[in-house]
Formats: structure tokens, C-alpha cells, sequence
């Protein structure tokens, strides 16, 4: 079946600029992570859903940083005036159950922030 | 809070030569220990986790507490093993959120 999507794939914003990054997990998959992973890094944990609650948002950098999974299945990362600091790779992963299960990776969103 | 160290960010090996990939990790607690890998255009997927136990595509990991390290190891190292790997950390219990070092490339030259 179809693995983790995530749209866009390459996202270029101008400093300030609202973006919106979509991710579509495999169907069926409870738990839901973004991760932020900057050049050279690895992949950093940015938030956390079961479903539809956001369990652990203790990762995003600032408030302008914001995702939601309203009806538990897609999710959507918002950052809000973006930085030059912002640009990274976003990867979103979905796991079938907690807190035992493989998670699954998207491709990322390569968000370049000029 | 858990921290992950791969002290390489480059490994350069010949074909057939064995491949060591390092691991260290700093938590208090009881972890899990993962490899996950990233081939050329591909996406981020798992090779192994400890409490598997496996040999995954001649790649084995064993968890030394003592030394707080989960090396990867591959005896005769295959062109076709070129990838980033990175070694992540998940407490036991609760949610799966990973805690990743910074990678390591690895090429594997003919």
C-alpha cells in the first residue's frame, strides 16, 4: 500500500510568509511525529498526536510553530512568519500503535526560507 | 534528557573491507536503540532495533550498557551499503518519539 506522503515536496518562502506543510500517514496509523532536521543534522522531534489529540508539543521551536490532526488521519505543520532559521527538512512519520510500533517516514518538505 | 552520539560524519571503506559505524548514548533510563537508513533519493527507514536481535542485510548491533554504545557492524562492507545512517534512542514505555544523532555517511568504494 501507499507509505507516509507529504506535499509539497520543496516549498521556497520569503522571510515572513506563512507556509503550511501537509502530511498524509498511512491509513489507519494512530500515532503521528513531525520532525525538523536542519543541514548536517539528524532529524529532530518537533510534535506528537494519538489520533487527533497532540500529545506533546514540546518540540517546536517558538509559537509560531503550530500543527494540527483534526480529524486524526492528515496533518498539517504551520509556521507562521517564517525565518531564515526555519529552512530544513521537515519529515513527518506514522506508526500503527504505541508505544511499541515501527515508525514509518515520509519523504520531507524541503522548506528554503529566503 | 537522552543524547545520541555518532562521532563520524564520514566513514570511507573499499568493497569486502568490514564497516564499524559508531553509537554512543547518554540516558538514565532504560532505552531502545535503533539504525535507521537513508539511501540516495530515498526515505528515511529502519535497518534494526535492539531488542530484535536480527541481522538485517549483514548489518548486526549489539547493545553494550556498560559502554553505553550500539555500534553497527557489517564484516565485508557492499557498494550497495552507501548510504546515511543514523542511530536514534527511545525510552522504553510510552509514546515512540526517537532522539536521532547526527548521522554518518558511509561509501563504499569498488
Amino acid at each position: 500500500g501507499a507509505g507516509v506522503s507529504q506535499s509539497p515536496r520543496y516549498k521556497v518562502a520569503k522571510r515572513g510568509q506563512d507556509v503550511a506543510l501537509r502530511c498524509d500517514p498511512i491509513s489507519g496509523h494512530v500515532s503521528l511525529f513531525w520532525y525538523q532536521q536542519a543541514l548536517g543534522q539528524g532529524p529532530e522531534f518537533l510534535t506528537y498526536f494519538q489520533n487527533e489529540a497532540q500529545l506533546d508539543k514540546s518540540g517546536l521551536p517558538s509559537d509560531r510553530f503550530f500543527a494540527e490532526r483534526p480529524e486524526g488521519s492528515v496533518s498539517t505543520l504551520k509556521i507562521q512568519r517564517t525565518q531564515q532559521e526555519d529552512s530544513a527538512v521537515y519529515l513527518c512519520a506514522s506508526s500503527p500503535n504505541v508505544p511499541t510500533g515501527e515508525q514509518y517516514f515520509g519523504p520531507g518538505t524541503r522548506l528554503t526560507v529566503t | 534528557a537522552q543524547r545520541v552520539t555518532q562521532p563520524e560524519k564520514l566513514l570511507s571503506v573499499f568493497k569486502g573491507a568490514p564497516v564499524e559505524l559508531k553509537c554512543n548514548y547518554s540516558y538514565s533510563g532504560s532505552p531502545e536503540l535503533f539504525w535507521y537508513v537513508q539511501y540516495s533519493r530515498q526515505r528515511l527507514q529502519l535497518l534494526l532495533r535492539h531488542i530484535s536481535r536480527e541481522s538485517i542485510k549483514g548489518f548486526t548491533a549489539d547493545l553494550n550498557k556498560g559502554e553505553t554504545s550500539f555500534h553497527l557492524k557489517k564484516p565485508f562492507a557492499q557498494e550497495e551499503d552507501s548510504a546515511m545512517y543514523y542511530c536514534a534512542l527511545r525510552p522504553r514505555g510510552g509514546y515512540s518519539t526517537l532522539t536521532f544523532g547526527k548521522g554518518t555517511m558511509l561509501l563504499v568504494s569498488p
